[in-house]
C-alpha cells in the first residue's frame, strides 16, 4: 500500500499569516499520463471532508484562491496564503494513483 | 448543486450486520463512482471501496473483502453500503463520497455513526 505522511501534525496559525502542509508519499504518485494523483482535503470541525485540491494543483469549484497545491512525484504541499478563522480543521491528503486509496494522517490547524 | 444525503445512525452488536444508504440528487447518478470511507474514533480516514454506479462494478479495500459488499440502485439514485460480521472496531463514522477510479471525491455525504457494542 502506498503510505502517505503529512507534517506537521499540529499546526498553530495566526491569522494573516501563511500556512504550509506537507505530504510525502512512499511511491511515487505520477501516472503515465502525467498527472499527479494526489488530492487535499478540509475536515472542518463536525463536517465531512471537503474538497480543496485535485491532481496535485488544481483548486476545486468555489475553493478561495488563497489555497494552492504543488509538488510532484513523491513530495506535495498545500498552502494557504493567508490563513482566515474558518479555515481551521483538519487537513488531509489522499493518492488515487493506486488501490487501496491511502489517506495521510492528518494535519490540525488551529488559531492561536 | 450534487448532493449526497446519508441515512441514520446505527447501534448493532457484534457479529451483525449494518446497511447504510446514500441517495444522490441534482446530478446524473449514472455518469459518476460512489466511493465508501470510514473514520474510526482517532484513526485517518480509510477507503472502503467504490462502485461503478454504471455498471455495478466494484473494487474493495483488502482487508474488508469477504465483509464489504456496495450496491446501487439506478431507480432511486441510491448506492448501499452492507457490512457483515461487525467487530467493535468497525464502531466510525461512514462517507459516501462521489468519485471512483482516480477521481478525487468532491462531494461527500454527511456521515453516519455506526456502533458498535455489545
Amino acid at each position: 500500500d502506498i503510505v502517505l505522511t503529512q507534517s506537521p501534525l499540529s499546526l498553530p496559525v495566526t491569522p494573516g499569516e501563511p500556512a504550509s502542509i506537507s505530504c510525502r508519499s512512499s511511491q511515487r504518485l505520477v501516472h503515465f499520463n502525467g498527472n499527479s494523483y494526489l488530492s487535499w482535503y478540509l475536515q472542518k470541525p463536525g463536517q465531512s471532508p471537503q474538497l480543496l485540491i485535485y491532481l496535485g494543483s488544481n483548486r476545486a469549484s468555489g475553493v478561495p484562491d488563497r489555497f494552492s497545491g504543488s509538488g510532484s512525484g513523491t513530495d506535495f504541499t498545500l498552502k494557504i496564503s493567508r490563513v482566515e478563522a474558518e479555515d481551521v480543521g483538519v487537513y488531509y491528503c489522499m493518492q488515487t494513483l493506486q488501490t487501496p486509496l491511502t489517506f495521510g494522517g492528518g494535519t490540525k490547524v488551529e488559531i492561536k | 448543486q450534487a448532493q449526497l444525503v446519508q441515512s441514520g445512525a446505527e447501534v448493532k452488536k457484534p457479529g451483525a450486520s449494518v446497511k447504510v444508504s446514500c441517495r444522490a440528487s441534482r446530478y446524473v447518478f449514472t455518469n459518476y463512482g460512489i466511493s465508501w470511507v470510514r473514520q474510526a474514533p482517532g484513526q485517518r480516514l480509510e477507503w472502503m471501496g467504490w462502485i461503478s454506479v454504471y455498471n455495478g462494478n466494484t473494487e474493495y479495500a483488502p482487508r474488508l473483502q469477504g465483509r464489504v459488499t456496495m450496491t446501487r440502485d439506478t431507480f432511486t439514485t441510491t448506492a448501499y453500503l452492507d457490512l457483515s460480521n461487525l467487530r467493535s472496531d468497525d464502531t466510525a463514522v461512514y462517507f459516501c463520497a462521489r468519485g471512483s477510479g482516480t477521481d478525487a471525491f468532491d462531494v461527500w455525504g454527511q456521515g453516519t455513526v455506526v456502533t458498535v457494542s455489545s
